[in-house]
């Protein structure tokens, strides 16, 4: 069965500084991964995905993530954090062929200090 | 429209009442998802049509719970004699490919926010 594991519940950066919001994931087959962002009371959007092509992803925003298959990680990462991209950020994993239904973390908040 | 809709946006209901959420997707989208999310966790997810067919209904917590998508396009999820514990966000989204084959772009509605008091 495929998981993904946040493992920061809480993620609290300076604005300007770089952000990291950390995801593993386990899988039994070649995943599709995904990182969405969710404003308070708006949809979840998505930020960027993996589907096997460049193991290095780009998304909107500034955010990219890079695919690491032994680690097992699709870590998200922004060189430079805004005040708006305070959020809600979740990793989500689904295997095509496989468990397809996207299954998505707990979730991370990230703060931004000015 | 140009993006998901769901109604109603906010919804108190009294212990043992019967509650009916709706979702209209984007046009032409295939898929279309149920997820409920409870308060500073992830969506969790309930169940799964392609076109008019429920193809996944294995995480509906009860038999108390029940979705139909009759003409392939709008969506209903229907909770019968609420919980407390069913309180939370239950939200839809829905994608133009098939998730068996591909993986694509989950849309999502701002979500239908469920109090159960």
């Amino acid at each position: 069965a495929q998981s993904v594991t946040q493992l920061d519940s809480h993620v609290s950066v300076s604005e300007g500084t770089p952000v990291l919001l950390r995801c593993n994931y386990s899988s039994s087959y070649s995943p599709s991964l995904f990182w969405y962002v969710q404003h308070p009371n708006k949809g979840l959007q998505l930020l960027l995905k993996y589907t096997s092509a460049a193991t290095l992803v780009k998304g909107i925003n500034g955010f990219e993530a890079e695919f690491k298959k032994s680690e097992t990680s699709f870590h998200l990462t922004k060189p430079s954090a805004h005040m708006s991209d305070a959020a809600e950020y979740f990793c989500v994993v689904s295997e095509p062929g496989g468990s397809y239904i996207p299954t998505f973390g707990r979730g991370t908040s990230l703060i931004v200090h000015p | 429209g140009a993006g998901v809709s769901q109604s109603p946006r906010y919804k108190v209901a009294k212990r043992g009442q019967d509650v009916a959420l709706r979702c209209d997707p984007i046009s032409g989208h295939v898929s279309l998802f149920w997820y409920q999310q409870a308060l500073g966790q992830g969506p969790e997810f309930l169940t799964y049509f392609q076109n008019e067919a429920q193809l996944d209904k294995s995480g509906l917590p009860s038999d108390r719970f029940f979705a139909e998508r009759p003409e392939g396009s709008v969506s209903t999820l229907k909770i019968q004699r609420t919980q407390q514990e069913d309180s939370a966000v239950y939200l839809c989204a829905s994608s133009l490919v098939q998730p068996t084959l591909n993986t694509g772009e989950l849309f999502f509605g701002e979500g239908s926010r469920l109090t159960v008091l």
